[in-house]
């Protein structure tokens, strides 16, 4: 389903660099997340949304910035990549921060800092 | 804070053997509970969920899970698993409504053909 939509899909950036990581849903929820995905460590939060301009820092929120300026739009930037930024970034939504229908994910962007 | 864990990190089985995957929470309240599927190259996806009621909840593709309160426990299981059941499975709680979903480490399942 095209629900929650992530580009790039593949992206590879140098140390340093800023990237930007899309995320866009078409659901109207009011919650957005960004999750990292790392081997031995699960899916851990970075970021989360309430609503347009409210954003609020998950578990691993440094070397990241969120904005919503808009509902449907959910960007994640890193400012100054690095080398521990390497991982699979996943996107989620949901019309409740409980997720009572559970979390929608999108289909992830892998990131590799080189 | 809640906290979830998964006790098995890799699972290799057969093709028909039965499956059994672990999760524990900590949180002494009302608590939702989810397990997650993610295939390989996929995104996460929704297997089943325990809000309230029959504490043995059936998801998709034959999954089960039992909620033991006692135990703090929502194990997952599914009597004879597939080839195509590799994937990795997380399991997921929140505490009550207006609490964040926080998922567990993931267990990665391999079944042989």
């Amino acid at each position: 389903d095209a629900g929650i939509t992530q580009s790039p899909r593949y992206k590879i950036t140098e140390t340093g660099r800023q990237v930007t990581l899309m995320c866009h849903q078409t659901w109207s929820h009011s919650y957005m997340f960004w999750y990292r995905q790392d081997l031995g460590h699960g899916l851990r939060l970075i970021y989360y949304s309430a609503a347009a301009d409210i954003t609020d820092k998950g578990e691993v929120p440094d070397g990241y910035v969120v904005s919503r300026s808009k509902t449907e739009n959910f960007p994640l930037t890193l400012e100054s990549a690095t080398r521990s930024q390497t991982s699979v970034y996943f996107c989620a939504s949901s019309e409740s921060a409980a997720g009572g229908y559970g979390y929608t994910f999108g289909s992830g962007t892998r990131l590799t800092v080189v | 804070a809640q906290s979830v864990s998964q006790h098995n990190h890799h699972v290799i089985l057969s093709e028909a053997a039965s499956l059994e995957l672990g999760c524990n929470y900590s949180y002494g309240g009302t608590v939702n509970l989810f397990w997650y599927v993610q295939y390989p190259g996929q995104h996460l996806q929704l297997l089943l969920k325990y809000f309230s009621g029959d504490p043995l909840v059936k998801g998709i593709k034959g999954f089960e899970a039992e909620f033991i309160k006692s135990k703090f426990s929502f194990n997952l299981r599914k009597p004879s698993v597939q080839w195509s059941d590799t994937a990795e499975y997380f399991c997921a709680v929140n505490a009550g409504a207006g609490n964040m979903l926080t998922f567990g480490g993931g267990t990665r399942l391999m079944v042989k053909p």
